[in-house]
Order: C-alpha cells, then structure tokens, then sequence
C-alpha cells in the first residue's frame, strides 16, 4: 500500500528565512503528487501539484516543489516565507490505479515568527 | 474548480445518537471522497462514494457505522452512528478536479 512520509513535524522559522519541507512516498509506479495548505480555522487548499512533465512545479503564493524520482521525494520550498505562511502543510499522494484516492502524509505545521 | 458546500459546519452531539453531514458539489462529479481529521492529526480516507453503487470503505471504516449516500452525481452524505468521543473530529468531503477540492468540513464534537 502506498505511504507518505513528512519527516519534519514542526518547523520554526524567522520571517525571510528559506523553507524546505520533506515529503517521501512509497509506491514503485507513476504517481500523482500534491500540496495542501490549511491556515488555522480554515479548509484544506491546494498549493501545487504534479501529474507530469517539468519535475520542478510552481504553485501559489511563490511555493514551489521539485520532483525526484529516484529518491521518491516531492520537497516543498519557499525562498522567503512570511509571517502569513504560518500553517500545516500536508503532502499527498495519489497513484495510478489506485481508483483516485488520496494519501496524505502527517503533516508539517510551520510557524514563522515576525 | 468545483465549489463544495458542506454542513453542517459544526456540531456538538450526544453520545449515542447519529449526525448526517451533507455534501452539495456545483458540477457533476464522478466520485467523492469523505476523510475524517482527528484531532492534531492527518486525513485518513473512510470510504469513497460512487453514484448508483455502494460505498468503498477503506480499512478500519465500516458501512453500519458510516453509512454513506450518493443520490446523484452532484450530493452525498455521510452519516456517523452511535457517536461517541472517539468519532470526535472534522469530517471532510472532497471531489478529484484537477487537483482535488475539499469542503470547509464539519467540525464534529461527541459529548
């Protein structure tokens, strides 16, 4: 069965810092891979996501993660966070042939200080 | 993206009695997914919902505790039975578009 991992349970950073979330996952075939965000009291929403093509994948707000196929990671980075990222970031997974279902990892909750 | 309505938002329930929480989709979806969120935790899949067939439950969920409705391709509820503290947690519904769209959930407290 397909597993994700995020190593990094919580994170503390000053504002301006750079981040860099791990994500592994443990499935041998072609994957589909995600990004969530949810800022305290609110819903799940979608940072970035990888189907295919270019490995390296923007998504909103100047997050960005890079696909490595052979070290089965999707690591999320941010250059410079803000006061504002202050939130869990869930890594998920979907794999092929897996009827579309989800699996996330545990969670990293990132706390950025002013 | 599909926009999800889902409530009720929250609820504080007794034990033993049952909530319904509804799911409305603005377009039709094939499947839709329901995940429980304990508290502190990551989502965990409970069942995936087709219209016209039964419910997939996954591992550890069963259907006489979260019976699940899918009348048509655009609504679905869950239903959790005979609450007690342990059910304690936000419930979301989700539908695959283009990356996945979750409801705002339902926070659910069993007392």
């Amino acid at each position: 069965a397909q597993s994700v991992s995020q190593h990094n349970h919580h994170v503390i950073l000053s504002e301006a810092a750079s981040l860099e979330l791990g994500c592994n996952y443990s499935y041998g075939g072609t994957v589909n891979l995600f990004w969530y965000v949810q800022y305290p009291g609110q819903h799940l929403q979608l940072l970035l996501k990888y189907f295919s093509g270019d490995p390296l994948v923007k998504g909103i707000k100047g997050f960005e993660a890079e696909f490595i196929k052979s070290k089965f990671s999707f690591n999320l980075r941010k250059p410079s966070v803000q006061w504002s990222d202050t939130a869990e970031y869930f890594c998920a997974v979907n794999a092929a042939l897996s009827f579309q279902k989800l699996v996330f990892g545990t969670g990293t909750r990132l706390l950025v200080s002013p | 993206s599909a926009v999800i309505s889902q409530k009720p938002s929250r609820d504080i329930c007794q034990r033993g009695t049952s909530l319904t929480i509804q799911c409305q989709v603005d377009s039709q979806v094939t499947m839709m997914f329901w995940y429980r969120q304990q508290p502190g935790q990551s989502l965990t899949l409970i069942a995936t919902a087709n219209q016209g067939s039964e419910a997939t439950y996954e591992s550890g969920f069963v259907i006489d505790k979260f019976p699940i409705s899918r009348p048509n391709l655009t609504f679905s509820t869950l239903t959790v039975s005979n609450m007690s503290p342990e059910d304690s947690s936000i419930y979301l519904c989700s539908v695959e578009d283009d990356g996945y769209t979750f409801g705002s959930g339902t926070r659910l407290t069993v007392v």
